[in-house]
Formats: structure tokens, C-alpha cells, sequence
């Protein structure tokens, strides 16, 4: 079945660097890739998504990129701050088939002051 | 706040039992998803209801119904509990159309001893 294998499943930065999170996915007619955070106590929060005809989407400190060929995609986060520290989840989704979103495994992301 | 409500908070209950959790999409959102989340597997899709009607299934269990009423609030029925059932259970909302983001409420915490 469908697949998201996501990378590393923890991440320790030092505040104001960057850190990037990486995921693949084995249904090659995904077509939509949304990234969630997670904080404690609370449900995951959308925060940046692309869609297959797009290579790189950037929002302020977050950019997601997307390789349909190798069907990588990854999330950078730059200038790390200590609210960015939450579990990271990566999705797919096939959209011409349902509206179902595969979930990677998460990314717990601490940074550190 | 996503706009996606889900009552009640917390619930703990003993094997065997009956549950019923409750979800109110965001307004005029007509699909509702249900998805499972536990440490060892994650994030995982149950089943998605769009204006009353069942729209994807994915890995829920015979003993675990839904439904979407007329006023597109969502009840998730878990029946004859297990240890294993216990987890966090989120709603996500989104809306019709092209549109592909899915708002997640805060979640139901089952505890079941």
C-alpha cells in the first residue's frame, strides 16, 4: 500500500540555524504534500503545502521542496526559534483518487538555546 | 484555533465498552475525516464522510463505526474497547472543491484500562 518514510524521527538544532526534514513516498500518482507541526497538547496544524506542479514553495522561514522524480520532498526551516521546537509531520495525497492523507512517522524537533 | 471542535477532551473507559466521540467541522467545511494517532503507528486515516456520505475508507476496524449528520457534525462509534484502542482521535474538517487543506480539531484522548 501507500507509503511515507519520513527522516530523522529526531532533530536537534541550535537556535538560529537551519533545519531540514526529509521525506518519500511510494505512490508516484500523489499529487499534494502537506506538512503539519504539532505542538503538545494539540492537533496538527497545517503549515505549508505543494502541489506536484510546483518544485519549491517558501513562506517566510519554511520552504518545502519537491523531487517527483527521485519522490523526495523536503522541509527547511530557517533561522530556528524556540516555538519551532513541535513534532513535524510530512503527508502525501493522491488527490484523483480520495481525499485520504498518508502521514509520515514524524519529526521531533527541539531546538536548543 | 482550527475551528474543528471535538467533545469530549478526555474519556477513559474499561474493555469492552462503547464510546462515541463528537466532531463539528469548521463552518461550512463538508468533509469530515477521522484519523487515529498512537505512538507506535502514527498517524492513521479511518474514514472520511463528505455531506453525509462515505467517502474513503482506510485502515478502521469492524468495531469502530462513523456517521455525518444532516448538520455535518460527525460522531465516531468505537465498540467492544480494547487496550490497544487506547490512542488520540482527531476530526479534521475541509471544504468542497478544489480546495485541499484539512483543519485538525484538538482531539479526543482514550483511555481505555
Amino acid at each position: 500500500g501507500e507509503n511515507v518514510e519520513q527522516h530523522p524521527s529526531t532533530l536537534s538544532v541550535q537556535e538560529g540555524d537551519s533545519a531540514v526534514i526529509k521525506c518519500t513516498y511510494s505512490d508516484s500518482a500523489s499529487n499534494y504534500f502537506p506538512w503539519y507541526k504539532q505542538e503538545l497538547g494539540k492537533g496538527p496544524q497545517l503549515i505549508i503545502d505543494i502541489r506536484s506542479n510546483v518544485g519549491e514553495k517558501k513562506d517566510q522561514r519554511i520552504a518545502v521542496t519537491l523531487n517527483k522524480t527521485a519522490k523526495h520532498f523536503s522541509l527547511h526551516i530557517t533561522e530556528t526559534q524556540p516555538e519551532d521546537s513541535a513534532v513535524y509531520f510530512c503527508a502525501a495525497q493522491n488527490r484523483v483518487r480520495d481525499d485520504k492523507i498518508i502521514f509520515g512517522k514524524g519529526t521531533r524537533l527541539h531546538i536548543l538555546p | 484555533d482550527s475551528g474543528v471542535t471535538q467533545t469530549p477532551k478526555h474519556l477513559i473507559t474499561a474493555t469492552g465498552q462503547r464510546v462515541t466521540l463528537r466532531c463539528s467541522p469548521r463552518s461550512g467545511d463538508l468533509s469530515v475525516y477521522w484519523y487515529q494517532q498512537s505512538l507506535d503507528q502514527g498517524l492513521q486515516f479511518l474514514i472520511q464522510y463528505y455531506n453525509g456520505e462515505e467517502r474513503a475508507k482506510g485502515n478502521i476496524l469492524e468495531r469502530f463505526s462513523a456517521q455525518q449528520f444532516p448538520d455535518l457534525h460527525s460522531e465516531l462509534n468505537l465498540s467492544s474497547l480494547e487496550l490497544g484502542d487506547s490512542a488520540l482521535y482527531f476530526c479534521a474538517s475541509s471544504a468542497s472543491g478544489n480546495t485541499y487543506e484539512q483543519y485538525f480539531g484538538p482531539g479526543t484522548r482514550l483511555t481505555v484500562t
